[in-house]
């Protein structure tokens, strides 16, 4: 299986900061990584697709990069929505598995 | 706009079984993957397992292979994830999400509410 090791798994920030979660993957993934947002007691919701592709209906201050084994999730000025759990996922080889999410907090 | 309902909330005795239900609307049902997901209490996202429901080609995690067994009826547009015989340890939020896979686009874009499964004695 290829783990995807996320950094850091926990962060406090203040609204208008720049936030950036890193993710890493075992092996190389080429660009199939997908990252989500997820708030307590809701389903997770898609951000960013084949590594910096942003999903329709998603606010352009989030902003995906990286390709192979390194990844990173940026969040150019964080508002008060965006406090929430993001994790990262592989699709380029089964199991399709996640990071092991990055809680964002306020400070 | 496409969207997946999951079937309600589960509370169970270890050794029962239960089959927890995903109904896609909207689209293609037949036409695009359907995985599960678990999220244990207080914990992150699990990859189980996903089917194609136009042929049912199922492929499962091998920390979830032999566990649960996940199905799917096209007429129906209905997918399932399904226990035997249940533990403690399934205490979870089961999501089920669609697979999306075009040109570039290869994520779950749409997910169901989640399913509360409890089990106790």
């Amino acid at each position: 299986d290829i783990q995807l090791t996320q950094s850091p798994s926990f962060l406090s920030a203040s609204v208008g900061d720049r936030v950036t979660i890193t993710c890493r993957a075992s092996q190389g993934i080429s660009s199939y990584l997908a990252w989500y947002q997820q708030k307590p007691g809701k389903a997770p919701n898609l951000l960013i697709y084949g590594a910096s592709t942003l999903q329709r209906g998603v606010p352009s201050r989030f902003s995906g990069s990286g390709s192979g084994t390194e990844f990173t999730l940026t969040i150019r000025s964080l508002q008060p929505e965006d406090f929430a759990t993001y994790y990262c996922q592989q699709l380029n080889s089964y199991p399709h598995t996640f990071g092991g999410g990055t809680k964002v907090e306020i400070k | 706009e496409a969207q997946l309902v999951q079937s309600g909330p589960e509370v169970k005795k270890p050794g029962e079984s239960l089959k927890i239900s995903c109904k896609g609307s909207r689209y293609t049902f037949s036409g695009h993957w359907i995985g599960w997901v678990r999220q244990m209490p207080g914990k992150g996202l699990e990859w189980m397992g996903i089917i194609y429901p136009d042929d049912s080609d199922t492929r499962y995690s091998p920390a979830f292979q032999g566990q649960v067994t996940i199905s799917a009826d096209k007429s129906i547009t209905t997918a399932y994830l399904h226990w035997s015989s249940l533990k403690a340890s399934d205490t979870a939020i089961y999501f089920c999400a669609r697979r999306e896979m075009s040109t570039k686009l290869d994520a779950f874009d749409i997910w169901g509410q989640g399913t509360m499964v409890t089990v106790s004695s």
